[in-house]
């Protein structure tokens, strides 16, 4: 089974831009979450999305934002970027909305210079 | 209220030796309480995972304590080998449905030979 993919791995924007990254869950998972991991922060949770719809979200502000497709791909968006948003962000995927195991992608690296 | 603290936030041990991280919370209605590990490069990983109807749980070397009155719990590492080196990760979640994760600030762990 092939573990949870998130395009791109690295990616450097300049302020201002907005950038879209996109997480792939493991098949049959219809949870998917999104993390920012940075030194400072450790983990902090972005939003949930579950059959489409966002369950849960972090705070974080409004720059930051998402989605969920029919076929659980997810993708987040990060408008108006500014240096602060430079961190890994991570997408986990789970089989149900209910806490079960969570499995990670291995993140995208995005600097933003 | 949703905060978990993990420290220390860095520790080296012996290999062999028995490495310890701890973890408070103070959302007692937290009832899943997951350690993730994550080498670098890569995204976390569920290592060992614990509900608080139990005080422990054991696999491999790997053992988590929970103490409920005290809203504690720790991770113990035996024999702990220098391929244990690694960022730990505490983390707390609510059932009920979402599956929103409040991560520790991370535990860096080398064992040295």
């Amino acid at each position: 089974k092939a573990g949870v993919t998130q395009t791109p791995r690295y990616l450097i924007k300049t302020r201002g831009q907005q950038v879209t990254l996109s997480c792939s869950p493991i098949s049959g998972h219809r949870s998917v979450s999104w993390y920012q991991q940075t030194p400072g922060q450790g983990l902090q949770f972005l939003f949930e999305y579950f059959s489409e719809t966002q369950r849960n979200k972090g705070n974080f502000p409004g720059r930051f934002s998402g989605r969920q497709f029919s076929n659980s791909r997810s993708e987040m968006n990060v408008s108006t970027l500014e240096l602060g948003d430079s961190a890994l962000y991570l997408c986990a995927s789970s089989p149900e909305l209910v806490n079960t195991e969570a499995f990670f992608g291995q993140g995208t690296r995005l600097t933003v210079v | 209220q949703q905060q978990v603290k993990q420290s220390p936030q860095s520790l080296i041990v012996q290999k062999g030796g028995i490495s310890i991280i701890n973890c408070a919370y103070e959302n007692t209605a937290f009832d899943y309480f997951p350690w993730y590990q994550q080498f670098p490069g890569k995204g976390p990983a569920l290592l060992i995972a614990i509900r608080p109807d139990v005080s422990e749980k054991k696999e491999g070397r790997f053992t988590i304590s929970f103490n409920k009155s005290a809203k504690q719990f720790s991770l113990h590492i035996m024999d702990s080998q220098p391929g244990d080196s690694a960022t730990y990760f505490c983390a707390a979640s609510l059932s009920g449905g979402y599956q929103k994760v409040t991560f520790g600030t991370g535990t860096k762990l080398q064992v040295i030979p």
